[in-house]
């Protein structure tokens, strides 16, 4: 009964590689994110898509590409993968709560490493 | 630019201890404000959530408070429990639907 998954747990690959991270939330928010966490532990957003349209796209290389096939899903797809894409991936979704605003609720994160 | 700072970066204690760990945001104008942990190997776990007008959260032995006009909120944890150890992390909104930005983090160990 996951709130928000997230797999794999732990990703290991070669420079080059392409590789998807999935997520996928039960929660009926209609709002989910991918934020990344570097070696600092800095959290930095990525994407955010709320009920399949992308709402927020920072600053990321174009080898990312969130895709989201229905509000629940948010896979993020990474193609020719490069040293400094290690980092920490999180998935969230979020719920909006009245007067207070948006609660994020966060997957367990996956752990890339690229070598 | 929004900018999110956490002093201290990391805090020892002993068990049974109160203590605090603080908050600070550049930009006053922020919608919501949430304190977060973070287990090793694990997600992020909200911990309370205070909404601009507010002044403070309760949730058992955390208290959370926002000063909004000086940029700051503090998390306070009371009677502390080696199962508190973790990496606490605050996260400002400054508009609704707007991303959430995070600080470093406090990283926090109760020593039984």
């Amino acid at each position: 009964d996951t709130a928000v998954s997230q797999t794999p747990k732990y990703l290991v690959t070669q420079m080059g590689n392409d590789k998807s991270i999935k997520c996928e939330q039960n929660l009926g928010h209609d709002t989910m994110y991918w934020y990344k966490q570097d070696s600092k532990k800095f959290l930095k957003i990525m994407f955010s898509y709320n009920n399949k349209e992308l709402i927020i796209n920072e600053t990321v290389p174009n080898r990312f590409s969130p895709k989201s096939p229905d509000k629940a899903h948010l896979n993020l797809h990474i193609n020719s993968l490069e040293l400094g894409d290690s980092a920490v991936y999180f998935c969230a979704s979020s719920q909006l709560i009245s007067g207070f605003g948006e609660k994020l609720f966060f997957g367990s994160g996956t752990q890339l490493s690229v070598l | 630019k929004q900018e999110v700072t956490q002093i201290p970066a990391a805090l020892s204690v002993p068990e049974g201890e109160n203590l605090v760990l603080n908050c600070s945001f550049t930009d006053s104008a922020i919608y919501n404000l949430q304190w977060f942990r973070q287990d090793p190997g694990k997600g992020l776990t909200s911990l309370l959530l205070i909404q601009s007008s507010q002044r403070e959260q309760t949730s058992g032995r955390l208290n959370a408070s926002l000063d909004k006009s000086s940029g700051r909120s503090t998390l306070y944890i009371a009677a502390s429990q080696p199962g508190d150890s973790a990496t606490y992390l605050c996260a400002v909104r400054e508009t609704s639907g707007s991303r959430l930005t995070f600080g470093e983090g406090t990283q926090l160990t109760v020593n039984p």
